[in-house]
């Protein structure tokens, strides 16, 4: 059975400074995916970033980075220079490849909070 | 472009009663989810339709949820009768494609209050 463990509940940070939200994953599939979504006060999921379990090198996308620890199953997502609209519900998901699994399989999140 | 548009934003019901939740995918994806997400717990897999058939209902709780997608284009998640237990928020998400690294965009979500 595939899992995300978001142990988070809530989080905060100063605004400039940098924050790590935690994901933690279990799967058998020796080939899969993890996204994290980010759902601001006005409801809609907005994809962040993406890495694949193969990649070698760890997904950036502007001021997010993915630290991917392949051995440790941890995803952790990390928002460089936090800024007041990063305040929002953050989810990591994962799908994996193979026997035709085509559904996102969530954490239960995490709200970052944001103070200036 | 639209993005993936869901209505209504907030329906509240009493138990029993019925409730019709549309969405509409993005022009031109084929592959359109749905999900839930009940009392603050996990967004959960309701079922997946590539364009007018239903690739994995896997996740359906039960014969009172019904989704259709007539045509291909927008769908519906019907529930009758509605129970306490079905509030929570129902995402809709579409994608070009449902292959490997696929990111599906998603809408803002009905939600669902039942009395």
């Amino acid at each position: 059975a595939q899992k995300i463990t978001q142990t988070q509940p809530g989080m905060f940070v100063q605004e400039k400074e940098a924050v790590t939200l935690d994901c933690t994953y279990d799967t058998s599939d020796p080939s899969y995916g993890l996204f994290w979504y980010k759902q601001p006060s006005s409801g809609e999921m907005i994809f962040l970033i993406y890495q694949g379990s193969y990649d070698q090198q760890n997904a950036t996308e502007g001021r997010y980075s993915l630290n991917f620890q392949k051995a440790r199953k941890s995803a952790n997502l990390v928002i460089s220079a936090s800024q007041l609209g990063d305040s929002a519900m953050y989810f990591c998901a994962m799908k994996g490849f193979s026997g035709g699994y085509n559904k996102l399989i969530f954490g239960a999140g995490t709200r970052l909070a944001v103070h200036p | 472009e639209a993005g993936v548009t869901q209505f209504p934003s907030h329906s509240v019901i009493e138990k029993g009663q019925t409730v019709t939740l549309r969405c509409d995918p993005i022009s031109g994806h084929d592959n359109l989810y749905w999900y839930r997400r009940v009392m603050g717990k996990e967004i959960k897999f309701l079922l997946h339709f590539v364009k007018e058939s239903k690739q994995d209902e896997s996740g359906m709780p039960n014969n009172r949820f019904l989704a259709e997608r007539t045509g291909g284009t927008y769908s519906t998640l019907k529930v009758q009768p509605a129970e306490l237990e079905d509030s929570g928020v129902y995402f809709c998400a579409s994608s070009q494609d449902f292959s490997g690294a696929n990111v599906l965009t998603f809408g803002a979500g009905s939600r669902l209050t039942v009395l």
